[in-house]
């Protein structure tokens, strides 16, 4: 059972245009959302993360969107840059609990020139 | 500032040979710690966290096994490898208050043959 799905393996775009990946999930108790960016033979690092208070963040050219009711979040690149071409996890907490982040399948993003 | 070390990158090792991968994080105290492992169409599984030395908890079961001698030191081992362990292996550590966020270590890529 898949509590987070990122339902593209794959997304292409060009550059300067805008990314949109996007994450859904199962477990109404997830309160917090994470985005990683993982580049290959490397470990992911956090990109950006949004509270279940708030239904937008946004960090220079990232931004998060988070839809509740719809159990949906997406992450907005804009614009795209070549160094944005790696691996995007999406991942989510319930509670804070020590038994750490569920996390999607991930979307491999392609930026072309 | 916090960091976290894993070792090493690269292994191959042949099929029922022990295992013996090594985390440490510097810069905090009492973290949270985790083994996730990433294979091809998975995303990225949790195997085994921790919230202190000696408390091991397990997510799936497996042919691994995990241990925490020291606070911040935390290594992910088997007796006998099989041909099925092969991936690559993430440790990461989280604070064990506020936000639940996790830092990733480098990786190791273990190749069974």
């Amino acid at each position: 059972d898949q509590q987070v799905k990122q339902n593209s393996p794959s997304l292409s775009v060009q550059e300067g245009r805008i990314s949109i990946l996007n994450c859904d999930y199962t477990n109404s108790m997830f309160d917090y959302f994470l985005w990683y960016k993982k580049y290959p033979a490397e470990g992911p690092t956090f990109l950006i993360s949004i509270s279940s208070i708030k239904d937008k963040n946004e960090d220079g050219r990232f931004t998060v969107f988070l839809n509740k009711s719809a159990k949906h979040l997406s992450l907005h690149i804009v614009p795209s840059q070549p160094g944005d071409s790696a691996v995007y996890f999406c991942a989510a907490s319930a509670g804070g609990g020590a038994d750490g982040l569920t996390f999607g399948k991930g979307t491999h993003l392609i930026i072309q020139p | 500032s916090q960091t976290i070390h894993q070792w090493p990158a690269t292994l191959v090792q042949p099929v029922g040979s022990p295992l013996s991968l090594e985390c440490t994080v510097e810069g905090t105290s009492n973290p949270n710690l985790y083994w996730y492992r990433q294979a091809a169409g998975r995303g990225l599984q949790l195997l085994f966290y921790s919230v202190g030395i000696g408390q091991i908890s397990s997510e799936v079961p497996q042919n691994l096994s995990a241990s925490r001698p020291q606070d911040r030191q935390f290594i992910l081992s088997s007796k006998k490898l099989l041909l099925s362990d092969s991936g690559f292996y993430l440790c990461a550590w989280s604070r064990t208050r506020g936000r639940v966020g996790a830092f990733f270590g480098q990786g190791t890529r273990l190749t069974v043959v």
